[in-house]
């Protein structure tokens, strides 16, 4: 899988779009962005993915530059539910045969 | 749907004693779950795969012995922790993928400390 590095914390003020950068210059052509986020004291959750395209959901948008070494993920209108770290995890499709490896994230507080 | 239930979500041991954790996939049937743990403030850590009807494969430094991973059925998978110790004290989490296409769902894990 391919080395993400992501900024160990950010703020942002409740109701403001929360960006979330990632790197992942190392990244194959078959290795798929995934996100993922765990509020405290739970587990992680699924947020979004992408392949190459960008691609929103409800819950975020996804931004892959053309070279695909680097994304965003953005929150449109954090919550302070939103609180929560952020893991990054570039892998190949997944198959549930091999696990999700997490590496630190970004710890994002949303701020009243 | 993609439901993983674990249990309990906390639990209090005494040093030595075991303890059982249960995963379930509620919605699905799992061949392949995984079990992580993370101590405050860390990310997860792999600590083993468990795999329906045969041996758990564990990470490098978990001791087999110590943590016995059971996946009797194609929805429940035990983590037992023997002879618990203080250090033992951490919150373990199960994740599962419901196929064909669904990505990973998580338990809501278990914080486990060791008196």
């Amino acid at each position: 899988d391919a080395k993400t590095t992501q900024p160990p914390s950010m703020d942002c003020a409740e109701g403001r779009a929360a960006n979330l950068p990632c790197n992942h210059s190392t990244i194959s052509g078959n290795e798929y962005v995934y996100w993922y986020r765990q509020i405290h004291s739970q587990g992680p959750q699924y947020i979004i993915h992408g392949l190459k395209n960008n691609e929103t959901n409800e819950m975020a948008s996804l931004i892959i530059t053309e070279d695909r070494k680097s994304s965003t993920l953005i929150l449109p209108h954090a919550t302070l539910r939103d609180t929560a770290v952020y893991y990054c995890i570039v892998r190949v499709a997944i198959d549930g045969n091999t696990p999700l490896v997490f590496g630190k994230g970004t710890r994002l507080s949303v701020i009243a | 749907g993609a439901v993983v239930s674990q249990h309990p979500s906390r639990v209090i041991c005494k040093s030595g004693t075991s303890v059982k954790i249960e995963c379930r996939s509620l919605d699905f049937q799992a061949t392949t779950m995984f079990w992580y743990r993370q101590f405050p403030k860390k990310s997860l850590m792999l600590m083993a795969t468990s795999n329906e009807g045969s041996k758990a494969t564990y990470e490098q430094g978990v001791e087999k012995d110590k943590f016995l991973i059971n996946h009797a059925s194609l929805t429940l998978s035990t983590l037992t922790v023997t002879s618990a110790h203080p250090e033992d004290s951490s919150f373990y989490i199960c994740s599962a993928r419901r196929p064909p296409n669904y990505g990973y769902t998580f338990g809501s894990g278990t914080r486990l400390t060791v008196v």
